[in-house]
């Protein structure tokens, strides 16, 4: 089945501690995205890759990083979480610069 | 810059009426795409359609019609003889096709159908 895996999917943690969001897609899909959904802002997106080892700023990257080492794969990672990067998290891909996204089925991540 | 604005932030109709949910866009490239998604209750995303700017046929899916014109930068979004069903937050995003990959969501709408 053609999919987009996150996880975990629920996570709680502490102000500071590393955690990373994994997210993979089976489709053989070069475009990927990450974006946060907060209440009344919508779906933000944090950072995207056109490509293995191609990766740029969305427009809310700020204390996040990703990686983009194999195509299916790509990581969202907080290096040092803070509350205010408690939000609803989603990956997404495509197949063409373009086209429609695929969504994983989101993480939520509260920061204490 | 580009922008999404989806001026209705909730709307609530009874069921069986149609409703319009608007999307108004802006973008200084000539090359771009537009999509409505869905989110229900249960949290997914969800593909409905998508347009490129070349491309300004009205469409037609069951219940759902899109209304894309350039001339006012909009691409609106009507479902007729609304369903219990489709109460849920619809997003308008831009996304463009030069050189980057940069996608814009609008603030979404959340519909609710009564019964």
């Amino acid at each position: 089945e053609a999919q987009v895996t996150q996880n975990p999917r629920y996570l709680i943690t502490v102000t500071g501690k590393k955690l990373t969001v994994t997210c993979s897609q089976n489709m053989n899909h070069e475009y990927m995205s990450w974006y946060r959904q907060d209440p009344g802002l919508g779906l933000r997106q944090i950072y995207y890759s056109m490509n293995v080892e191609v990766t740029d700023k969305g427009d809310v990257p700020e204390g996040y990083k990703v990686s983009r080492k194999e195509k299916r794969n790509f990581p969202l990672i907080l290096e040092s979480p803070s509350p205010n990067q408690t939000s609803l998290y989603f990956c997404a891909s495509s197949h063409r610069q373009g086209g429609e996204q695929y969504f994983g089925p989101g993480t939520r991540l509260t920061v204490t | 810059a580009q922008k999404v604005t989806q001026a209705q932030t909730e709307i609530s109709v009874v069921e069986k009426e149609d409703v319009t949910l608007d999307c108004v866009y802006e973008t200084r490239d000539t090359t771009y795409y537009l999509f409505w998604y869905k989110q229900p209750p249960s949290g997914e995303l969800v593909f409905l359609i998508r347009r490129n700017s070349f491309d300004e046929q009205n469409e037609i899916s069951g219940r759902y019609s899109w209304n894309f014109q350039k001339s006012t930068s909009s691409f609106n979004f009507t479902i007729t003889a609304s369903q219990v069903v489709d109460s849920a937050v619809y997003f308008c995003a831009l996304r463009n096709n030069m050189g980057d990959d940069k996608i814009i969501f609008g603030k979404g709408t959340r519909l609710h159908i009564l019964p």
